[in-house]
């Protein structure tokens, strides 16, 4: 089965720093995109970056760049999401998310969600 | 950037109603369009993708149509699992993918 499966709740005071995983099983790692995805409290989804496992390159939206950073480590098939100095306002709940490509078609998907990880950030 | 918007932001509906749901692109992306579900609680379901094709798994209720800047979804007879936010998203810019604000269907 492939699934995503995402790290715990979070509970983190501002200022902290702070790396949530998520470990995808049941497919190759290396050959697909994973995503990160936030909703915050009653809001919609925001896309914020992406990574493919096989090379690292990264991409990340203009509203997160340089606010978070995406890696991942291919060795055990884990991506993460880290901030290294927490604001309240990055509460929220985070997904990762696979991006299946058709490499025929061009068309492209996220068709594997992880279930989420809730970061709260209060002092 | 491709920006997306989304009509209704909410839409009050019955069950068997034939629902419709509106994603308009900031410019032209072809059919490179996604289609998801989302329960309270949950982590979003893909419905839809390559703005027409049913993702496997997903009732035929659920339809989608369009290309360029304007996609619809359409769910033919509102069922109680149903009632859920809905999001498009767009591909174009592969691999980056901006979702739409969200249209939430609830119940009248």
């Amino acid at each position: 089965e492939v699934q995503l499966v995402q790290s715990g709740a979070e509970v983190k005071k501002p200022g902290e720093s702070l790396k949530i995983s998520c470990k995808g099983s049941g497919y190759s790692f290396t050959s697909y995109w994973i995503g990160w995805v936030r909703q915050m409290p009653g809001k919609g989804l925001e896309w914020m970056g992406i990574i493919y496992p096989g090379d690292s390159d990264t991409r990340y939206s203009p509203s997160f760049q340089g606010q978070v950073t995406i890696s991942a480590d291919k060795s055990i098939s884990t991506a993460y999401l880290q901030w290294s100095s927490l604001k309240a306002s990055d509460t929220a709940m985070y997904y990762c998310a696979r991006l299946y490509y058709d490499i025929l078609t061009g068309y492209a998907y996220m068709d594997v969600w992880g279930k989420g990880t809730t970061v709260t950030v209060s002092s | 950037d491709i920006q997306l918007t989304q009509s209704p932001s909410f839409l009050s509906a019955s069950v068997g109603d034939r629902v419709t749901i509106t994603c308009r692109a900031s410019q032209g992306i072809s059919s490179y369009l996604a289609w998801y579900q989302q329960k309270p609680g949950k982590a979003p379901k893909l419905l839809i993708y390559a703005a027409s094709t049913l993702q496997s798994g997903v009732p035929s209720r659920f339809s989608g149509s369009g290309s360029g800047t304007e996609f619809t979804l359409t769910i033919s007879s509102l069922q109680p699992e149903d009632f859920a936010t809905y999001y498009c998203q767009q591909l174009n810019s592969y691999p980056r993918g901006t979702f739409g604000p969200g249209t939430k269907v609830d119940i009248k």
